[in-house]
């Protein structure tokens, strides 16, 4: 059964700090590896989507790259803004229809 | 294109009532999945249609039902509610539907939904 599990569940840092979120999963079998933003009570949005094949991938100020042999994925976000405070989550696709995600990273971007 | 909708966005309903809940993809998707998203059990898989079938479907009881009609628009129904079943129940539309490395899904806004 995949498992995806993101640390921390919580971060909270000053404007203007490069962070990083983790992800790991632990079936290493899959097509495609997603990261998400949802703010409080809203739908989700994608961010970033990582082929299996591929390494990294970037927008703007997000930088998410994929280690599929060691089942781990990092979404880095440059010089951090108040807007990106928000909860983030991971997900992998292996087919189906069907996204397995984590429980979410919390963040919070203080100004 | 417009986004994925659903309606109603908020809900109330005492236990044991049955609720609808709809979703309209965007145009020209043709898959539709549903997610339950509660704070103890996070985001799960309730299950997925393609051309008005069921395809797949995740672990949650015979109570949790769906439909997809030939327009793709989907209805997602809970009969004999449960407090346990509030929570916010997303749809997404995918415009491949066939699986691989290029699927993606689009969420729509949600219905919180809350059981008294």
């Amino acid at each position: 059964k995949q498992e995806v599990t993101q640390i921390p569940a919580a971060l909270s840092v000053p404007e203007g700090e490069n962070l990083v979120l983790n992800c790991s999963f632990t079936d290493s079998a899959i097509y495609n590896l997603q990261w998400f933003r949802q703010d409080p009570g809203k739908g989700l949005t994608s961010l970033l989507l990582i082929q299996s094949s591929q390494r990294e991938q970037t927008s703007g100020r997000l930088n998410a790259s994929l280690d599929k042999s060691s089942g781990r994925s990092t979404l880095y976000i440059a010089a951090s803004q108040p807007g990106d405070s928000a909860t983030y989550l991971c997900a992998v696709y292996r087919g189906a229809q069907k996204l397995v995600f984590g429980q979410g990273t919390r963040l919070t971007i203080n100004p | 294109k417009a986004g994925v909708t659903q309606t109603p966005r908020y809900l109330i309903k005492t236990r044991g009532q049955q609720v609808t809940l709809s979703c309209s993809p965007i145009s020209g998707h043709r898959s539709v999945s549903w997610y339950q998203q509660t704070p103890g059990q996070g985001l799960q898989f309730l299950f997925e249609y393609f051309s008005e079938t069921q395809r797949n479907k995740g672990n949650f009881p015979g109570r949790f039902s769906g439909r997809q009609f030939s327009n793709s628009r989907s209805e997602m129904n809970v009969s004999t509610l449960e407090l346990g079943d509030s929570a916010l129940y997303l749809c997404a539309s995918s415009p491949y539907g066939q699986g691989g490395a290029q699927e993606t899904q689009y969420f729509g806004p949600g219905t919180r939904l809350l059981v008294l």
